[in-house]
């Protein structure tokens, strides 16, 4: 058990509506890592956020969005489904940013028809 | 660009002998490397790193070799068992913040 925990852990959505993710971190961790993994393929890097800012991204575009708070709970919003954008959805939390050990979550099937 | 490769996409042993997965990355300024375990229905589990001023790192029965010249790092599990049975990833940091990871192995562990 890592302590990551996601909510909720499955969720269907039809096209173009919006979806909101939510992680919350290890006890401690001040930075949060979001991972997109399709079927079949390795998690694909969305975005950092550390103390509350983003710090990093992916090539997602903007309809990917995200939110740190100060408990460390953090959320991912996705405007405009698209159905490419069923997959599984994770969280990872660090200790610190640049610390580069990542801990999972269980991760959110999110299915859009 | 940042790619990281990984083989063999698919691995299958008979139980008791030795597992190697192999992993290539792109960037020679990444310094740190992880592996992690996926089954089914549940999110990566980390199960060894080795960050670059390191050449190998033991745990029990897994163990991790880097070779930062050739850009070249491997995953050796001995006596495998059963509840090894399971997709393998290896990844490498960019930017220190970004994991990239590969495409991972599927190691089935036959009794």
């Amino acid at each position: 058990e890592t302590g990551v925990t996601q909510s909720p852990t499955h969720l269907i959505k039809t096209r173009g509506q919006q979806v909101t993710l939510r992680c919350s971190s290890q006890s401690g961790h001040n930075t949060v890592s979001w991972y997109q993994q399709a079927l079949g393929q390795g998690p694909q890097f969305i975005f950092q956020y550390y103390r509350e800012e983003e710090n990093g991204r992916g090539n997602f575009p903007p309809r990917f969005s995200g939110l740190q708070f100060p408990n460390y709970s953090s959320e991912l919003n996705v405007n405009a489904l698209e159905l490419d954008d069923s997959a599984l959805y994770l969280c990872a939390s660090s200790p610190d940013r640049g610390t580069d050990t990542q801990y999972f979550g269980p991760g959110t099937r999110l299915t859009v028809l | 660009g940042e790619n990281v490769e990984q083989h063999p996409s698919t691995l299958s042993v008979q139980e008791g002998d030795s597992a190697v997965i192999k992993c290539t990355y792109s960037d020679s300024a990444s310094n740190y490397f992880p592996w992690y375990k996926q089954e089914l229905g549940k999110g990566p589990q980390l199960i060894i790193d080795i960050r670059s001023n390191v050449g190998e790192k033991k745990d029990q029965r897994i163990a991790v070799t880097l070779n930062k010249t050739a850009k070249h790092f491997s995953l050796h599990i001995t006596e495998t068992q059963p509840e090894d049975s399971a997709v393998y990833f290896c990844a490498a940091v960019y930017n220190t913040d970004k994991l990239i990871f590969g495409t991972g192995t599927r190691l089935q562990v036959f009794p």
